[in-house]
């Protein structure tokens, strides 16, 4: 299968524990998105790359919130002390980047739901 | 600023009759726009997008939307509902420099038997 991959699937984690994330995008997209859903909500933006710069972060991603790409190809999302309010579903996706082709296509990963205890 | 409004949080249809579920959006720019479906525990997956062609779009599993510019909407339309349709469908706008998507807050479609 070559879509995004996100592991783990599922991770409970106790407060104030430290939480890291993998996403692994289609190969050949440039650009690699992390989004945070939370129940009966639609998915909001947290940060992106191109290649392994982070060109944009939300205001919603605290100083607990590190998210790297250091070869431009996989990502990991980590999250410091974790809180309760921290529980949520991300979601990693990616998509071409403006002069690869058709840049508009953000496809999605099935996401990775932690739950803070 | 970029928004998207879904003006139904639950559309309840019967099989095999129409489905409508509404977006309105508000864009300084001019918007790509996106219907996403979420079935439980699954992730998002693209129904269709507009990105300034033709303003009526047809996606995939016989689902299709319209561009309306002067009523700032882009409806989701189906005219025959599905029992697999049952979901959460999300809109969602995009800049034009394809970085980040704006959702709404999620449609959730039921099809009673």
């Amino acid at each position: 299968d070559t879509g995004v991959s996100q592991d783990p699937r599922h991770k409970i984690t106790k407060r104030g524990q430290n939480v890291t994330f993998r996403c692994d995008p289609i190969s050949e997209h440039n650009r690699l998105y992390w989004y945070r859903q939370t129940l009966g909500q639609g998915p909001e933006f947290l940060t992106y790359f191109q290649n392994e710069a982070q060109l944009e972060k939300s205001r919603l991603l605290s100083d607990r919130f590190s998210a790297e790409r250091p070869k431009g190809s996989f990502s990991t999302l980590e999250i410091q002390r974790t809180e309760q309010g921290d529980s949520a579903m991300y979601l990693c996706a990616s998509s071409l980047a403006p002069g690869q082709g058709e840049p508009y296509e953000q496809y999605f990963g099935p996401g990775t739901r932690l739950t803070v205890t | 600023a970029q928004s998207v409004t879904q003006l139904d949080s639950h559309v309840s249809v019967s099989e095999g009759t129409p489905v409508l579920l509404r977006c309105n959006y508000s864009s300084s720019y001019s918007p790509s726009l996106f219907w996403y479906v979420q079935h439980p525990n699954k992730g998002l997956q693209l129904l269709l997008k507009y990105t300034s062609a033709a303003t009526l779009v047809k996606g995939i599993n016989g689902f299709e939307a319209e561009f309306k510019k002067s009523e700032t909407s882009f409806h989701l339309t189906k005219p025959s509902a599905h029992m697999s349709d049952a979901a959460e469908y999300f809109c969602a706008v995009g800049y034009s420099s394809a970085s980040k998507i704006i959702f709404g807050s999620g449609t959730r479609l039921s099809i009673r038997p």
